[in-house]
């Protein structure tokens, strides 16, 4: 059964730093990992999605990067803002056939002004 | 403008109370699902549905039904078996296809309360 691990669970930290946000998952046959961010109370808003076959995804300040054979994938933020503050997700769609994803219980991010 | 929406935002239950959740989308996409989200935990699937008239069983079905009479629509019942329905509900949608590229969109979400 596919698990998939976000630690820390919570992070606090200065504005301005370079954050790093870890996921791993423990079936390497996946479709896709895909980060979520997540505002309090609020829906679910896709930050980047990586297709099996890629190994990194850019989109302004955000990176995110694959190691399919380890089972890990990070999000790199660059120079954090306070509107950054929210939980990321990370969630992978095993293959099988069916769509489902599979999440991680996410981390809640603190950027402090 | 495309997207999801749920209804109510909030909702209080009574014991003994069936209730429904509202998700609806102008996407024109056939899967649709809805997730349960307790504090500290990431999202668990209670139900999805991929096509018209036909739906599956997610994690954590047991308490609840859904229907899928029309493509736009998917809605929730949180049946009185459902003993702990307090959580914040989050529907999704996204277009079938085996391997997608696809992501999930997501809903604004319900919270659930029991009175």
């Amino acid at each position: 059964k596919q698990e998939v691990t976000q630690i820390p669970a919570a992070l606090s930290v200065p504005e301005g730093e370079n954050l790093v946000l870890n996921c791993s998952f423990t079936d390497s046959a996946i479709y896709n990992l895909q980060w979520f961010r997540q505002d309090p109370g609020k829906g679910l808003t896709s930050l980047l999605l990586i297709q099996s076959s890629q190994r990194e995804q850019t989109s302004g300040r955000l990176n995110a990067s694959l190691d399919k054979s380890s089972g890990r994938s990070t999000l790199y933020i660059a120079a954090s803002q306070p509107g950054d503050s929210a939980t990321y997700l990370c969630a992978v769609r095993p293959q099988g056939g069916s769509e489902k994803l599979v999440f991680g219980k996410g981390m809640k991010l603190t950027v402090n002004p | 403008d495309g997207g999801i929406t749920q209804s109510p935002k909030y909702l209080f239950r009574k014991e003994g109370q069936n209730v429904t959740l509202s998700c609806e989308q102008n996407l024109n996409h056939d899967a649709m699902y809805w997730y349960r989200q307790d504090p500290g935990q990431g999202l668990r699937l209670i139900y999805y549905s991929q096509i018209v008239n036909d739906f599956q069983k997610g994690d954590i079905a047991e308490g609840y039904s859904v229907s899928r009479e029309k493509k736009e629509s998917f809605p929730l019942t949180v049946t009185s078996a459902q003993k702990n329905p307090t959580a914040f509900y989050l529907c999704a949608s996204s277009p079938f296809e085996t391997g997608s590229r696809e992501t999930q969109y997501f809903g604004p979400g319900t919270r659930l309360l029991v009175l």
